[in-house]
């Protein structure tokens, strides 16, 4: 089976654009969460979609929103975006999001916001 | 919420030496224990995991070890080689709201030196 994948891998935007990021998880996964990485607070939780609903969301502002599709495909974006928003912006995929089941994570888009 | 300690941040080992990374938690109710390992550029990878009503997992040589009633979990891995040279993270969750939310330690960078 194919891996998770994002796009694009790279981006760079300037203070107060928005951005959509897209992944696609692995073939018959239905969960899809999203993940925020930085140097500084290394990894953070941002949501989980399952069944194009979102089940979990973590502490960030309403400026991250996400969605997720029929077939699964998830899209989060940014609006308004901040130079603190420069980061690796990881999805991970799982089977059916028990919170026990494994995730797999895509190789990440880096947003670089000047 | 859920916190997770995790220490070393960096650990440099010889070659054949054995490597051990601890991890603390907070919520008595996370049951999953996941370890991910992150080489540079590259995406988080699972290399094992455990769950709440398991002791002890070992694939190879590499091991988990958790004690519930101290809520701590550790990662050891045996013979050390330097394609073992990463930055490792230890995650727990407790599965609530039925989905998946990690919360990841702050990273071990692991450095086996010839």
């Amino acid at each position: 089976k194919a891996g998770v994948t994002q796009t694009p891998r790279y981006l760079i935007k300037t203070r107060g654009q928005q951005v959509t990021l897209s992944c696609s998880p692995i073939s018959g996964h239905r969960s899809v969460s999203w993940y925020q990485q930085t140097p500084g607070q290394g990894l953070q939780f941002l949501f989980e979609y399952f069944s194009e609903t979102q089940r979990n969301k973590g502490n960030f502002p309403g400026r991250f929103s996400g969605r997720q599709f029929s077939n699964s495909r998830s899209e989060m974006n940014v609006s308004t975006l901040e130079l603190g928003d420069s980061a690796l912006y990881l999805c991970a995929s799982s089977l059916d999001g028990t919170g026990t089941d494994t995730q797999y994570f895509g190789p990440g888009t880096r947003l670089t916001v000047l | 919420g859920e916190n997770v300690e995790q220490h070393p941040s960096t650990l440099s080992v010889q070659e054949g030496d054995s490597a051990v990374i601890k991890c603390t938690y907070s919520d008595s109710a996370s049951n999953y224990f996941p370890w991910y390992k992150q080489e540079l550029g590259k995406r988080p990878q699972l290399i094992i995991d455990i769950r709440s009503n398991v002791g002890e997992k070992k694939d190879q040589r590499i091991a988990v070890t958790l004690n519930k009633t101290a809520k701590h979990f550790s990662l050891h891995i045996t013979e050390t080689q330097p394609e073992d040279s990463a930055v490792y993270f230890c995650a727990a969750t407790t599965g609530t709201g039925g989905g998946n939310k990690l919360t990841f330690g702050t990273g071990t960078q692991l450095k086996v030196e010839l």
